[in-house]
């Protein structure tokens, strides 16, 4: 059970255009979801929170125009990579808390989004 | 602000070696500590949990400590096997209504067979 699943796996885009990410948790409600970032041999990076039915929280220093999250519902989480440009290339990773359990349950991550930007 | 550190950055063992990697933390004022698996493009896999108020967690060949006080946490691989190769990760937990978790820096495990 608990079982995050994203979409797409892989993406490879133009520059300027915009693409987007999803995120869902398949037999869990996850009012909250948190968005990651990984550059190659590197740890994750927290972009953001994804809060349903209101606005994101983001990290200091990410763009909150350029990286547009949507919690639509209890099991979607959505980000959007507004205006593409080579160096957005990355791992997108996104995670939840199954129940919203955070202390005795483990966070629940996604496979990844490899984003390519030419 | 919670910054995770973690120690070797890479590390290559014979197979069946026990193997330790270490985990700090700056905050000690930690909610959970979580150890995680991450193979090459893939997402994260739990491993183990600790609550702020347990000392140790086991699961199988694995084995997870945590010390508060010295911020200090420390992940026992028993009997190393080719297929425990991958990236190990701890997080912190910061607590408060989203938990959200700081990340280290990882180490890269390589188990020769």
């Amino acid at each position: 059970g608990a079982v995050v699943s994203q979409h797409p796996s892989r993406v490879i885009c133009k520059s300027g255009t915009s693409v987007k990410i999803e995120c869902r948790s398949l037999d869990f409600q996850a009012t909250t979801m948190f968005w990651y970032r990984q550059f190659p041999k590197q740890s994750l990076m927290l972009m953001a929170t994804s809060n349903e039915g209101s606005k994101a929280t983001y990290e200091q220093g990410v763009e909150k125009d350029k990286f547009l999250i949507n919690h639509a519902s209890l099991t979607l989480s959505t980000l959007t990579v507004t205006s593409a440009h080579p160096e957005d290339s990355s791992f997108y990773i996104c995670s939840a808390y199954p129940g919203g359990n955070s202390y005795n349950s483990p966070l629940h991550f996604g496979n990844g989004t490899r984003l390519t930007v030419t | 602000k919670q910054e995770v550190t973690q120690i070797p950055a890479a590390l290559s063992v014979p197979e069946g070696e026990n193997l330790v990697l270490n985990c700090s933390f700056t905050d000690s004022a930690i909610y959970n500590l979580q150890w995680f698996r991450q193979d090459p493009g893939k997402g994260l896999t739990s491993l183990l949990l600790i609550q702020s108020s347990q000392r140790e967690q086991t699961s199988g060949r694995l084995n997870a400590s945590l010390d508060k006080s010295s911020g200090r946490s420390t992940l026992y691989i028993a009997a190393s096997q080719p297929g425990d190769s991958a990236t190990y990760l701890c997080a912190g937990g910061g607590g408060g209504a989203t938990n959200k978790l700081i990340f280290g820096t990882g180490t890269l495990l390589a188990v020769q067979p």
